[in-house]
């Protein structure tokens, strides 16, 4: 039972390449998550997922897209990465609210 | 103003101490989390309540609904404590009650 796992765990892009991080969770969750996190702010949600085939904009979605094509993973994706987008990422799983969400370890993307 | 405030930001204390770190938030919830993040950068879940208190081990959370406040407490801390501490609301205002994170508490125990 692996819970909530991410790839990649660390990734280096120039500005305006373009990638895709995978969340895949094993524990049969509804929800998914997406957020980011940064020095001095708490972490932010960008999108969500209340199940497959649904995704939602969340807190500070602008320049992400993401897909839950399966109930198990749910991917976001950086169209034409900025320096903004630098930042650690982490997904996370829960059953409906208010159920606790379990996080993965996170993906730590510079942007230069 | 932020919709969930934790204080203190930095905390730094001597093995054995006891620690509370406090968590206002100013939004009605349905529930409110306390979280850990180790200096690896994993994040775990320690409590969700919504009303009075709860523990577990040598932690300790409680909340009051009425003055919108929570504390999470360490008693006899240890080096391996050290991490940072988020609390996180969830709102009964606002789509699929998602979560508003503070900024956290980064706890350091010295031995």
């Amino acid at each position: 039972n692996a819970g909530v796992t991410q790839t990649p765990k660390f990734r280096v892009l120039k500005t305006g390449q373009s990638m895709t991080l995978l969340c895949a969770q094993d524990m049969n969750h509804e929800y998914m998550y997406w957020y980011r996190q940064d020095p001095g702010m708490g972490l932010r949600l960008i999108h969500y997922s209340v199940g497959e085939g649904t995704t939602a904009k969340g807190e500070v979605p602008d320049g992400y897209n993401v897909s839950r094509l399966k109930k198990q993973n749910f991917l976001l994706g950086l169209e034409s990465a900025a320096p903004s987008q630098t930042s650690v990422y982490f997904c996370a799983s829960s059953y409906r609210p208010p159920w606790e969400q379990y996080f993965g370890p996170g993906t730590r993307l510079t942007v230069t | 103003k932020n919709e969930v405030e934790q204080s203190p930001q930095n905390l730094t204390a001597q093995e054995g101490e006891f620690i509370t770190i406090n968590c206002s938030y100013s939004v009605g919830i349905s529930a409110l989390h306390w979280l850990q993040q180790h200096p690896g950068g994993g994040i775990v879940s320690l409590f969700m309540l919504s009303s009075g208190k709860k523990k577990h081990g040598r932690l300790i959370a409680t909340i009051n609904i009425q003055e919108k406040h929570s504390s999470l407490h360490i008693t006899a801390s240890h080096p391996r404590d050290s991490a940072v501490y988020i609390c996180a609301v969830r709102s009964i205002v606002g789509s699929q009650g998602n979560l508003i994170f503070g900024k956290g508490t980064k706890l350091s125990v010295k031995p």
